[in-house]
C-alpha cells in the first residue's frame, strides 16, 4: 500500500513552462517531506524538503507548496529548462525512514 | 569523496543463485538502508539499520538479508534468487541527527536481473 500518491505519472513541459507535480498522504504523523531528483542511471539526490510548519518554502526555480489541512504538497519548477528532465520521487517520514510515491518522469522540451 | 558506493553495478544471475550487493559509505553515517525500485512503483524499503549490528526489516525484506559489522558497510544477501527480484537496488546512507535533517545520500544503484 502506498503511503504517499503521487502525480501525474510523467509531463511533457516547454523550455521556460511551469512543471507541477502533486502528492497526497495519509499518515499525520508525517513531519518531514523531501522531494528527490534523480537523473537516468543515477541514484535519487535530495533536492529541497519542507517541514509541515510552514505552508512555503524556495529553492531557485523549485517550489514546495505544503497543504497540512488537505495533506498534500506539490513541487513546482518554473522556468523549466531541460536540465531539470529527471524522475521526481515525494517522500514523508515520521523517524528515519522516508515513504516514497510513486515517481513522475519530468521531460522539458527545447 | 566518494560517498555511498555499491558493487556491482550490474548483474545477472539464474534463479537460485544467491549473490551480495555490496554497499559503503565514508561520511560516518550511522544510518543505512537498502532500497528496490521497480518501474512505476518508486522506492520500496527493503532493511535499514541504524548503527553497527543493528538492524530491522522495512516494506519488502522477502527473500533477502542484510548485517552491519562496521560503521561503513551494510551489505544485502540474495538466497535463492527468483525473477521477481529483478529490479534496481538502492543503498543510501544518513546522519541521524534529526527527523529534520535527514538526508539520505544514495549510491548510483545495482541493476540486477533474474533469469
Amino acid at each position: 500500500q502506498q503511503q504517499v500518491k503521487q502525480s501525474p505519472q510523467s509531463l511533457i513541459v516547454q523550455k521556460g513552462g511551469i512543471s507541477i507535480i502533486n502528492c497526497a498522504y495519509e499518515n499525520t504523523a508525517f513531519d518531514y517531506f523531501p522531494w528527490y531528483q534523480q537523473f537516468p542511471g543515477k541514484g535519487p539526490a535530495l533536492l529541497i524538503a519542507i517541514r509541515p510548519d510552514v505552508s512555503e518554502k524556495k529553492e531557485g526555480r523549485f517550489t514546495i507548496s505544503f497543504n497540512k489541512s488537505a495533506k498534500q504538497f506539490s513541487l513546482h519548477i518554473m522556468d523549466s529548462q531541460p536540465g531539470d528532465s529527471a524522475t521526481y520521487f515525494c517522500a514523508a517520514s515520521d523517524d528515519y525512514k522516508l515513504s516514497f510515491g510513486a515517481g513522475t518522469t519530468v521531460t522539458v522540451r527545447a | 569523496n566518494a560517498g555511498v558506493t555499491q558493487t556491482p553495478k550490474f548483474r545477472i544471475l539464474k534463479i537460485g543463485q544467491s549473490m551480495t550487493l555490496q554497499c559503503t559509505q565514508d561520511m560516518n553515517h550511522n544510518y543505512m538502508y537498502w532500497y528496490r525500485q521497480d518501474p512505476g512503483m518508486g522506492l520500496k524499503l527493503i532493511y535499514y539499520s541504524v548503527g553497527a549490528g543493528i538492524t530491522d526489516k522495512g516494506e519488502v525484506p522477502n527473500g533477502y538479508n542484510v548485517s552491519r559489522s562496521t560503521t561503513e558497510d551494510f551489505p544485502l544477501r540474495l538466497e535463492l534468487a527468483a525473477p521477481s527480484q529483478t529490479s534496481v537496488y538502492f543503498c543510501a546512507s544518513s546522519n541521524g541527527v534529526s527527523r529534520a535533517k535527514n538526508i539520505q545520500y544514495f549510491g548510483a544503484g545495482t541493476r540486477l536481473s533474474v533469469l
